[in-house]
């Protein structure tokens, strides 16, 4: 089955500098990559997403990157804000219709 | 609407106590969701459901049973709680068309002493 690793497990990243989270993949056949951000006590939530057809997508200060060929996806937050410190998990939709999620990455943001 | 509701929201058992999560949503999904976190591990899938009446495993079945009698309900059971089955819970719901998204609920916490 679907397997995805996502490095690092921690991240602590000064304000207004970028992070950058990688996530890989083992099913080629997935077709389908969210990203979530979890805070502290709360549910994961949807902060942007990519389809297999396309290598990049954008949202402000959110972007996500998909390499097929190599098999991973990236998450890349540029101009960090306090506000952007939380769990972030990648996803891989299988091709048996349900998501296998990264174990998560801890995002520092420090004043 | 409500989106992902989940009851009970905390619950502590004993060990070999029996009980039910209840999970329903508002959003007419065809797709719904067990997953349990835990520390450094992420969010595993239990058990899944693509539609009324049919259930399938995730990657952590064992100890746990499912049952999607109802479009907008699926409800997780544990028969014999053991302190392994420590954790929380979120339910998740989602379209079938491709590229649609899991919407979690706010997540029950079990505790099994």
């Amino acid at each position: 089955g679907e397997n995805v690793e996502q490095h690092p497990s921690t991240l602590s990243v000064q304000e207004g500098d970028s992070a950058v989270i990688k996530c890989t993949y083992s099913d080629s056949a997935s077709n389908y990559f969210p990203w979530y951000k979890q805070e502290l006590g709360k549910r994961p939530q949807l902060i942007i997403d990519i389809r297999s057809n396309v290598g990049e997508k954008k949202d402000q200060r959110i972007a996500v990157t998909l390499n097929k060929t190599a098999k991973h996806f990236s998450l890349h937050i540029t101009e960090t804000q306090p506000e952007d410190s939380a769990v972030y998990f990648c996803a891989a939709r299988t091709n048996g219709q349900n998501f296998v999620f990264g174990p998560g990455t801890r995002l520092s943001v420090l004043p | 609407n409500a989106g992902v509701t989940q009851t009970p929201k905390f619950r502590v058992l004993k060990t070999g106590q029996s009980m039910t999560l209840l999970c329903a949503q508002d959003m007419n999904h065809e797709y719904m969701y067990w997953y349990r976190q835990d520390p450094g591990m992420g969010l595993r899938l239990i058990h899944y459901s693509v539609g009324e009446g049919t259930t399938a495993k995730g990657e952590v079945p064992d100890g746990y049973n499912v049952s999607r009698l109802k479009k907008q309900n699926f409800l997780l059971g544990l028969e014999s709680a053991a302190p392994s089955q420590t954790s929380v819970y979120f339910c998740a719901s989602s379209y079938s068309l491709a590229g649609q998204s899991p919407f979690f609920g706010p997540g029950t916490r079990l505790t099994v002493l």
